[in-house]
């Protein structure tokens, strides 16, 4: 059972171009969540997504950060117009939801590292 | 909402001794909570988890961690820790007994373990 993917592993853009990230979560698990590691920080929340719906979204920047989980294939992060300030690590976990009695741990992946020259 | 503070950004500690990462939390609801270690450049693996039952918990790699509610703190203990122990350790919190709740992590610490 593999664990949460991640790609790229490294992403470099120069100011103003868009960058976007992928994860694709483990095996059975419907729920996706990002998290942004900034440089000698935690990590912080920024979305929460199940499949084909957002469901909190407080922690995104309201501008130039959008994400998606669609029916088929991985969740996106995409970031447009990216400046330096959003150079970070950009991790992605997965967690299975309640069903089956479980208790929703949530996986990480091993994130994407973006550098924005 | 919830909070995390880890008392400690850096901990150094020779190889063999005791180590412990203290971790208290602030919360007006039920929560869950989990410490997770990064080694350099990589992602998150979850060490431990306290959910409910036995506040005395076990993990991996040798480490355990106890709940205490009325001090609302989750200190993270390793009886003797080895080189390849040295990595970044974070304590996160989230809202028990629902899904899809988001993590709150601790600002981590940095543990260095020195032959």
């Amino acid at each position: 059972n593999a664990g949460v993917m991640q790609n790229p592993r490294h992403l470099v853009r120069r100011r103003g171009q868009e960058a976007r990230l992928r994860c694709s979560p483990m095996k059975g698990h419907s729920h996706v969540y990002w998290y942004r590691q900034l440089p000698e920080e935690g990590l912080k929340f920024m979305v929460y997504l199940q499949k084909e719906n957002i469901i909190d979204e407080s922690g995104m920047p309201k501008e130039r950060f959008s994400a998606e989980f669609p029916k088929e294939g991985p969740s996106i992060l995409r970031i447009q117009q990216v400046v330096r300030g959003d150079s970070a690590a950009y991790f992605c976990a997965s967690s299975p939801g309640l069903a089956g009695g479980g208790t929703d741990t949530q996986y990480f992946g091993p994130g994407t590292r973006l550098t924005v020259l | 909402a919830q909070s995390v503070t880890q008392l400690d950004s850096q901990v150094p500690v020779f190889e063999e001794a005791p180590v412990e990462l203290r971790c208290n939390y602030s919360s007006s609801v039920s929560v869950y909570l989990f410490w997770y270690v990064q080694y350099p450049n990589q992602g998150l693996q979850l060490l431990l988890k306290y959910l409910s039952g036995s506040t005395l918990v076990k993990g991996i790699n040798g480490f355990e961690a106890e709940f205490n509610k009325s001090q609302t703190s989750f200190h993270l203990r390793k009886p003797s820790v080895h080189i390849s122990d040295t990595a970044e350790y974070f304590c996160a919190v989230r809202k028990g007994e629902t899904s899809g709740s988001r993590l709150t992590f601790g600002e981590g610490t940095q543990l260095t373990v020195n032959p």
